[in-house]
């Protein structure tokens, strides 16, 4: 199957400051990327969808102020967690599907545990 | 939206069977099925189109029956390394015509010794 990584796996970081997650599609492009949230023992809640070439979209509820995302190339998005919280403590997982048309399976990347102090 | 996954929980000894649930309350384009282990990312195990065939991933297989909008994840003589959250995650068209995926929440299945 098609892989998917991301970088950091884990970040620590103090309350006010910012982090970048980034997310790679390895061997295959994806203009379309997608950022999932997920609380301990919850499932996964739909974030954004990242556009290679446009804007992200963003589902109810979700700051785009906050969650900034970019799609910078085919194989590259990136989450960036502005004036983190406490409260945005979470994993965070990028997927991307492999084929554009439907039926999309995802591959997920393997995730990154944020923590904040 | 999201799908009901039924049960929430469930605790098998190796070699017992189980089945897992997944109901949608919307028309359905296919469904797919992933497992994830603690602390790791989801992994995907089959998924299942409006009209096709009954899927298999080594001994689990799944059915999709599209006119109740539902499906069934079947895992028979379990193993130790089945133990994980069954994710289901349901494709649906939206208004604006664009392919949607929605998960459940989740069945957490433990096979023990």
């Amino acid at each position: 199957g098609a892989v998917v990584s991301q970088h950091p796996s884990r970040v620590i970081c103090k309350s006010g400051t910012s982090v970048k997650i980034e997310c790679r599609s390895l061997d295959f492009q994806a203009t379309t990327m997608f950022w999932y949230r997920q609380f301990p023992k919850q499932s996964l809640m739909l974030m954004a969808t990242s556009n290679e070439g446009s804007k992200a979209t963003y589902e109810q509820g979700v700051e785009k102020d906050k969650f900034l995302i970019n799609h910078a190339s085919l194989t590259l998005s990136t989450l960036t967690v502005t004036s983190a919280h406490p409260e945005d403590s979470s994993f965070y997982i990028c997927s991307a599907p492999e084929t554009s048309g439907s039926p999309r399976v995802q591959f997920f990347g393997p995730g990154t545990r944020l923590t904040v102090l | 939206q999201q799908p009901v996954q039924s049960p929430q929980a469930v605790i098998l000894r190796e070699g017992e069977d189980a089945v897992i649930n997944c109901s949608s309350s919307k028309a359905l384009y296919s469904v797919h099925w992933y497992r994830q282990k603690h602390g790791e990312a989801p992994v995907f195990l089959m998924i299942l189109l409006k009209g096709g065939e009954q899927m298999r991933h080594e001994k689990i297989s799944a059915s999709f029956n599209e006119k109740k909008q539902q499906s069934s994840l079947y895992l028979t003589a379990s193993q130790l390394s089945y133990s994980g959250t069954y994710f289901c995650g349901t494709e649906w068209i939206s208004g604006a015509g664009s392919y949607q995926l929605t998960f459940g929440k989740g069945t957490k299945l433990s096979v023990i010794p």
